[in-house]
């Protein structure tokens, strides 16, 4: 088993969407979770980090759940400047949480 | 402006042919790592280190070597470039927040070998 899974899509969505993105890793023990923005041939940047009780950061909600191992990513009302591919990002716990695995991405397109 | 930069952003070599890729972040973080970025395989972590003079391998260290001498510095180097180093490398420094290690990555460097 994969130690972090992301459905690829793409995901093909109009403007004003709302879109989810669910992550599930293998490693119960993971600590930390993040969700990374990366645009096209561009870094990865920090969207948004993921805690227990659940977070939100404008347009856009993350959500853990321990008991079945998944993140999750909503984003309500979707730009066109949304369009990206979205990386799942999981620590495990301890001296090795420094250590970040990546899932490969879901890829989201928003259509005018 | 806090950042990581990398040099060169793109590089085309023939294969045995040794090249260096320099990163440098100027946010005093402890933790920093590359990373080579492949279609279908995401990202996957080459070298970490730690601290100056404290490195360690990641998930796919063979063909490269690292060192951390000072603490915004650290180099990625290929003694004997192949084909298969063909990739996107990025570099990314972090420090520890509240809740894990969030990491900032360089520009990424785009490098083929023929």
């Amino acid at each position: 088993r994969k130690e972090v899974e992301q459905d690829p899509g793409p995901f093909n969505v109009p403007e004003g969407a709302t879109v989810a993105f669910n992550c599930t890793y293998s490693n119960s023990a993971s600590q930390s979770f993040f969700w990374y923005r990366q645009d096209c041939r561009k870094e990865p940047k920090l969207l948004m980090s993921v805690y227990s009780s659940g977070n939100e950061d404008g347009r856009f909600t993350a959500q853990l759940n321990r008991a079945s191992q998944y993140i999750s990513l909503l984003i309500r009302d979707s730009k066109l400047s949304d369009s990206a591919t979205y990386l799942c990002v999981v620590t495990p716990s301890g001296a090795g949480s420094y250590q970040l695995t990546f899932g490969k991405g879901t890829k989201l397109s928003v259509i005018p | 402006e806090a950042q990581v930069t990398q040099n060169p952003r793109y590089l085309i070599t023939v294969t045995g042919k040794k090249l260096t890729v320099t990163c440098s972040q100027n946010m005093n973080h402890e933790y920093m790592s590359w990373y080579r970025q492949d279609p279908g395989l995401g990202l996957r972590q080459i070298y970490y280190s730690m601290n100056v003079e404290v490195t360690d391998k990641g998930d796919v260290p063979e063909g490269y070597k690292v060192s951390r001498k000072e603490k915004r510095n650290f180099p990625l180097i290929l003694e004997s470039p192949s084909p298969n180093q063909t990739s996107l490398y990025f570099c990314a420094s972090s420090s520890s927040t509240g809740t894990g290690y969030e990491q900032y990555f360089g520009p990424g460097t785009r490098l083929t070998v023929t």
